[in-house]
């Protein structure tokens, strides 16, 4: 099915641990975004990216790394999970210009 | 900085009654106002959108007003149901600058009680 879809939907992992959050899309839109969510705070931009091989820091980028090989998928590494990475993560994508965001449907990470 | 306050935190509404949620900006150069409608375990989706050179826009229940001179926008959901309880975000973007990024309010968790 089209769409834009996050893998996996929950994760647990270690203090310390790299671990890869994926986000694809079907579209073929040009703009890709991670946002987290955390109460108290509503979504915050991580990283996004205009195109393919062009990527951009969002508002709290510190301990993320992203890429962009191929348009349709986006993913994010954090390279060190910390506890105050324990939050979820959305993948959005936009056509860009006067087009609406779509969202995935999360990934719930807890870091212990 | 908070670029965009909403307000307020949570609400709760009766059935058939007016859910109004509002929400501030700083940056002039936002020219891009959309809400969005967070359900339990869900993505946020687009409900509703407006741009600064209009002051109101309404499709079916819901309506943005727009006051540019305030820096103030607000979403007015009439006859409220209970299917409309959800979380609600306000977001804006400057897309004249060509980055197309969303900065959201911090939400507002809508409960309608029949």
């Amino acid at each position: 099915d089209a769409g834009i879809t996050q893998s996996p939907r929950y994760k647990i992992t270690e203090t310390g641990r790299q671990v890869t959050l994926m986000c694809h899309q079907t579209w073929s839109h040009s703009y890709m975004f991670w946002y987290r969510q955390d109460l108290g705070h509503g979504l915050r931009l991580i990283y996004y990216s205009a195109a393919a091989d062009i990527t951009d820091k969002g508002e709290v980028p510190d301990g993320y790394v992203v890429s962009r090989s191929k348009t349709e998928n986006f993913p994010l590494t954090l390279e060190s999970a910390t506890r105050s990475q324990t939050s979820v993560y959305f993948c959005a994508s936009s056509r860009g210009g006067n087009t609406e965001a779509f969202f995935g449907q999360g990934t719930r990470l807890t870091v212990v | 900085q908070q670029q965009v306050k909403q307000s307020p935190q949570s609400l709760i509404v009766q059935k058939g009654g007016i859910s109004i949620i509002n929400c501030a900006y700083e940056n002039t150069a936002f020219d891009y106002f959309p809400w969005y409608q967070q359900f339990p375990g869900k993505g946020p989706a687009l409900l509703i959108a407006i741009r600064p050179d209009v002051s109101e826009k309404k499709e079916g229940r819901f309506t943005i007003s727009f006051n540019k001179s305030a820096k103030q926008f607000s979403l007015h959901i009439m006859d409220s149901q209970p299917g409309d309880s959800a979380t609600y975000f306000c977001a804006a973007s400057n897309r004249r600058a060509g980055s197309y990024q969303l900065t959201f309010g911090k939400g507002t968790k809508l409960s309608v009680i029949p």
